[in-house]
């Protein structure tokens, strides 16, 4: 298994949609996960942490399933700004604390 | 500005030639990393440094990557010998050093990357 693998997408789909992209990694011991934006040609930006079985913000909900190792994320009511690719982050197996693996990123574009 | 800054943000050089990228991070931030981005992939860990000490170094990366953080302030990425194999999107980014018990929660707040073509 790939250390962080996810949905390359892209995932097109119309405003209001509801969105679910997944995640898998390879690293059993970790504890923290992320996920990240990044608009075209800008920098990632943290969107969501998770640590224990999920986090809610809004739209937006992030869970773990740590028996199949899997992350998931999933987006509500799906606006024309979400329109960004979704990086899934974990902190590198054997590696030290803050050590942080970004997957390839899925490709969301909500369409009006 | 109180964020992350990188230069030169872009950066078009000959094969073969050296290049030096700089990084001044969030001055309270005691971790710096940069990472390399290619179009349709994510970052890709090159190193990180915990104030002035270089702690961990991909094992992908070449011996003609070095990195510097020489005060635990701004940080210096140099690629000697450039080949076309290393035009990508350099990131630096930083955080403090946010660890509660085994859980790392830090963000890490990325600039704007500097951008090498190596023709």
């Amino acid at each position: 298994r790939k250390e962080v693998e996810q949905d390359p997408g892209p995932f097109n789909v119309p405003e209001g949609a509801t969105v679910a992209f997944n995640c898998t990694y390879s690293n059993s011991a970790s504890q923290s996960f992320f996920w990240y934006r990044q608009d075209c040609r800008k920098e990632p930006k943290l969107l969501m942490s998770v640590y224990s079985s999920g986090n809610e913000d809004g739209r937006f909900t992030a869970q773990l399933n740590r028996a199949s190792q899997y992350i998931s994320l999933l987006i509500r009511d799906s606006k024309l700004s979400d329109s960004a690719t979704y990086l899934c982050v974990v902190p590198r197996e054997g590696g030290s604390q803050g050590n942080l693996i970004f997957g390839k990123g899925t490709k969301l574009s909500v369409k009006p | 500005d109180t964020g992350v800054s990188q230069n030169p943000r872009h950066k078009i050089t000959k094969r073969g030639q050296n290049v030096t990228f700089r990084c001044d991070p969030i001055s309270e931030h005691n971790r710096l990393y940069w990472y390399r981005q290619t179009l349709g992939q994510g970052p890709e860990f090159l190193t990180y440094f915990q104030n002035e000490a270089q702690l961990e170094k991909s094992r992908l990366l070449s011996d003609r990557f070095s990195a510097e953080r020489p005060k635990g302030s701004f940080s210096t990425l140099e690629i000697q010998r450039t080949e076309q194999g290393d035009s990508a999107m350099y990131l630096c980014a930083s955080s403090l050093g946010a660890v509660q018990g085994a859980l790392w929660t830090g963000e890490l707040f990325f600039g704007e990357g500097s951008r090498l073509t190596v023709l």
